[in-house]
């Protein structure tokens, strides 16, 4: 049963547009994350929240920023995309963060840069 | 810092037969270690995690997977695939006190009738 909502499923933008996506997870959890996939399938974190503050920021451009608003949303907006940012973005969520706690993904957000 | 390798990119198999996917990590300490599977067009799905005790874990759907510390490794098996065990799997390590999840580049297994 899906717990962790991402919307939209699919965003086609073109070069310079900015783009915000959404996920809620119904779980409870007080940690949520972003991925990003790319055309390989490989998986980068990008972004960790847990119970709104930021506790891990991956080497990722500037342009990328995750917004909060309560522990149950994480949002990304990507400002001005460029071309290699086309990829599947995976939201997730945990109960606390820690180390050996099972991760809960949504269905992910391709996005298609032209 | 650990690293997680996987091998195999893809690996295809008739239904009914066995399967292993091979997963390596590499880390001095404590670490946890776990199986996820991505169907196509979906998100990963959690199959199951070891960090002590018996070193072969049950997940579900009928796979298991086995910790060695002598080889690095911690390889999923199941005893007999079925169409829908077709997906990508990928093998994630964290160390204690990580802060988050490193997975493997991921194996691809297609299950023919």
């Amino acid at each position: 049963e899906t717990a962790v909502f991402q919307t939209p499923n699919y965003h086609v933008t073109q070069v310079g547009n900015e783009v915000s996506f959404n996920c809620k997870q119904t779980l409870g959890h007080d940690t949520m994350y972003w991925y990003k996939q790319d055309s390989k399938k490989l998986l980068k974190i990008m972004f960790s929240y847990n119970n709104k503050q930021l506790i891990v920021n991956e080497t990722v451009p500037r342009r990328f920023s995750p917004q909060s608003s309560d522990k149950a949303h994480l949002n990304l907006r990507i400002k001005s995309v460029e071309p290699e940012d086309s990829a599947v973005y995976l939201c997730a969520s945990s109960i606390t963060g820690a180390s050996a706690e099972t991760l809960y993904f949504g269905s992910g957000t391709r996005l298609t840069v032209l | 810092t650990q690293t997680v390798s996987q091998s195999d990119a893809h690996v295809t198999v008739f239904e009914g037969d066995s399967v292993e996917l091979r997963c390596n990590y590499s880390y001095g300490g404590s670490i946890y270690l776990s199986w996820y599977i991505q169907h196509h067009g979906h998100g990963l799905q959690f199959l199951l995690k070891y960090y002590s005790g018996n070193p072969v874990v049950q997940g579900v759907n009928g796979f298991e997977a086995e910790f060695s510390k002598s080889d690095s490794s911690f390889h999923l098996r199941k005893a007999s695939v079925h169409w829908s065990d077709s997906a990508v799997y990928f093998c994630a390590v964290s160390a204690q006190g990580g802060r988050a999840l490193i997975f493997g580049t991921g194996t691809t297994v297609s299950v023919s009738p």
